[in-house]
């Protein structure tokens, strides 16, 4: 398996434009997650699925957040409007079984907003 | 909140030496991981540690864990400079999710 992808790998916008983050998660697992990394708050979880449905989206910031995952195979997580704050390492992760397995993580997605 | 803090938030040592990072958490928990992550990366998977184990080994690494301090640490011996990475515990506490710590950032001279 080629493990959790995301892209893009990088991304630079400008204020107030939207921007959207892709993951295909491992096949066969059951869990999708969606972390934030800044120095200055370290690793967030912003939301995770379960078999597609959202189940705990209480990190995410606000409304201008959304996720979503049509399928086992894809998620989207959607910032609209951007703000510099929101310049961060995005990551996805999966696990197979339970919310608390071990989490396989992908190689993230940096995100400028300028 | 953070439920994991590591300690020390950073170490330096020349390769051969041992590292040895420490994780405090603040609830009870079913189970304790250790992750590890290289500059630029995603995190990776190191090692998983049950509450009824008090000390487990893989490879180069060791980890322990007191529950009744609520505490673990991860001892990685002869270290390479390859080790060079931020390594971060997580717990599930009384929670159905994982929480990472803050991390340690070890750097290992050649």
């Amino acid at each position: 398996d080629a493990g959790v992808i995301q892209s893009p790998r990088h991304e630079v916008t400008e204020m107030g434009q939207e921007v959207t983050l892709r993951c295909k998660p491992i096949s066969g697992h059951d869990y999708l997650f969606w972390y934030r990394q800044t120095m200055m708050r370290g690793l967030e979880l912003l939301i995770y699925f379960n078999n597609n449905v959202p189940i705990d989206d209480s990190g995410m910031p606000e409304d201008r957040f959304s996720a979503k995952m049509p399928n086992a195979s894809f998620s989207t997580l959607k910032i609209q409007p951007s703000e510099p704050r929101d310049s961060a390492v995005y990551f996805c992760a999966s696990s197979l079984r339970l919310s608390t397995d071990t989490q396989y993580f992908g190689p993230g997605t940096r995100l400028t907003v300028l | 909140s953070q439920q994991g803090e590591e300690d020390p938030q950073a170490l330096s040592i020349q390769e051969g030496e041992n590292a040895t990072m420490n994780c405090s958490y603040k609830t009870s928990i079913n189970n304790l991981q250790w992750y590890r992550q290289n500059s630029g990366r995603g995190l990776v998977h190191l090692i998983l540690i049950r509450s009824n184990e008090r000390e487990k080994h893989s490879g180069r690494l060791r980890v322990t864990l007191d529950t009744s301090k609520k505490s673990s640490s991860l001892l990685i011996t002869a270290s390479r400079a390859a080790d060079t990475a931020s390594y971060f515990c997580a717990t599930d506490g009384d929670t159905d999710k994982l929480i990472f710590g803050t991390g340690t950032r070890l750097q290992v001279f050649p």
